[in-house]
């Protein structure tokens, strides 16, 4: 069974830094690029970054470019978000998700940027 | 970025309707597009992908169309348990832009 757990949210200030992990299971994830998506409290989805299969290319949104960077571990099944520079409105869920016949979605974890 | 214009952002309808939700790309982007449906605390479910490939195990009420600039999705007769927010997704190219949403509510 497919399965995709993010870990890593929590509280953080302003300016800091948070580093989400996504664990797999179920498939073969050195196949497959995987996703980063948020939502905001109450708001729509945000695509947020991507890097493919072999790690050797990422894409971000412009949102995010400059201050997150997402990297995987096919070692460990693991795909992750590292985030810096946080700003209050990257107050969100954060899914990772995986793209095969549409996205499908890990339960989330929930980073908030408060002082 | 390609801009996904979602349509309406919310709509009342009751058990039985017919319900349908548009997405306009501000480009063409084939057919490289989904559709989920969320509800409140969880995370998004894809209903239907490459614009209307149903995905395995949603009901064959839920429906999808178009290709190029222009998609559709609908729900023949609207169940309870499908109020919901609905989202479309272009991965045609990055960065990939969901719309904006809309709000499946009870007349």
């Amino acid at each position: 069974q497919v399965q995709l757990v993010e870990s890593g949210g929590g509280v953080v200030q302003p300016g800091r830094s948070l580093r989400l992990s996504c664990a797999v299971s179920g498939f073969t994830f050195s196949s497959y690029a995987m996703h980063w998506v948020r939502q905001a409290p109450g708001k729509g989805l945000e695509w947020v970054a991507v890097v493919l299969y072999d790690g050797s290319n990422k894409f971000y949104a412009d949102s995010v470019k400059g201050r997150f960077t997402i990297s995987r571990d096919n070692s460990k099944n693991t795909v992750y978000l590292q985030m810096n520079s946080l700003r209050p409105e990257d107050t969100a869920a954060y899914y990772c998700a995986r793209y095969s016949r549409g996205l499908l979605w890990g339960r989330g974890t929930l980073v908030t940027v408060s002082s | 970025a390609i801009q996904m214009t979602q349509s309406p952002s919310s709509l009342s309808a009751s058990v039985g309707d017919r319900v349908t939700i548009t997405c306009r790309a501000s480009q063409g982007i084939r057919n490289d597009l989904s559709w989920y449906q969320q509800k409140p605390g969880q995370a998004p479910k894809v209903l239907i992908y490459d614009a209307s490939s149903l995905e395995s195990g949603v009901p064959s009420r839920f429906s999808g169309s178009g290709s190029g600039t222009d998609f559709t999705l609908t729900i023949s007769s609207l169940q309870p348990e499908d109020f919901a927010t609905y989202y479309c997704l272009q991965d045609y190219n990055y960065p990939w832009t969901f719309g904006q949403g809309t709000k499946v509510e009870s007349k």
